[in-house]
């Protein structure tokens, strides 16, 4: 098993520009979490899907943030207009379903907006 | 909903030595608490977690304790080598959700 694949592993982009995060989560979980982790706010939900379905947003900034998980093997976050203050690393994680299992985490995008 | 402490932040060991991380957690309601190592750089990975139906839970030189009725858990480690420093983070899963909310870390920093 691959483990949660995601990428770029490194972005850089300027302000003002959208930058897209890809996340292909471990086959048959079907649970997707995307954090976000920086040093002054720690490991922080964005948004969670359950079998493809949105379930909580609660966690997304702004309006600029928006995901989406077409089908079982793929989500995105796309941030549009990016702003310096979203440098960070993002990660995604899968678990099997709902219930009591730890998150198994993907390698993380480290984004910088300059 | 759920809140979890974590202590301390930092702690630093000579080689050799045990490291204690206590984390606290207010939803009585939670019933599973993993416990995370992220290396500098990497990915946060699962070592170890506990059920609310167990006491204590080992793997080899790490345990984990859990008290239901004062509301902590801790993580011990044994024998500590230079590669057991890292960032652990505990998190405690809340009964009315299956999302859990995560400490903010503690720095382990094991010196040779």
């Amino acid at each position: 098993d691959a483990g949660v694949i995601q990428s770029p592993r490194h972005e850089v982009t300027e302000m003002g520009q959208e930058v897209t995060l890809r996340c292909k989560p471990i086959s048959g979980h079907n649970s997707l979490f995307w954090y976000r982790q920086t040093m002054m706010r720690g490991l922080e939900l964005l948004i969670y899907f359950n079998n493809n379905v949105p379930i909580d947003d609660s966690g997304m900034p702004e309006d600029r943030f928006s995901a989406k998980m077409p089908n079982a093997s793929f989500s995105t976050l796309k941030i549009q207009p990016s702003e310096p203050r979203d440098s960070a690393v993002y990660f995604c994680a899968s678990i099997p379903a709902q219930g009591n299992y730890g998150y198994t985490f993907g390698s993380g995008t480290r984004l910088t907006v300059v | 909903g759920e809140n979890v402490e974590q202590h301390p932040s930092t702690l630093s060991v000579q080689e050799g030595d045990s490291a204690v991380i206590k984390c606290t957690y207010s939803d009585s309601a939670s019933n599973y608490f993993p416990w995370y190592k992220q290396e500098l750089g990497k990915r946060p990975q699962l070592i170890i977690d506990i059920r609310s139906n167990v006491g204590e839970k080992k793997d080899q030189r790490i345990a984990v304790t859990l008290n239901k009725t004062a509301k902590h858990f801790s993580l011990h480690i044994t024998e500590t080598q230079p590669e057991d420093s890292a960032v652990y983070f505990c998190a405690a899963r809340g009964g009315g959700s299956y999302i859990p909310t995560f400490g903010r870390g503690t720095s382990l920093i094991v010196h040779p």
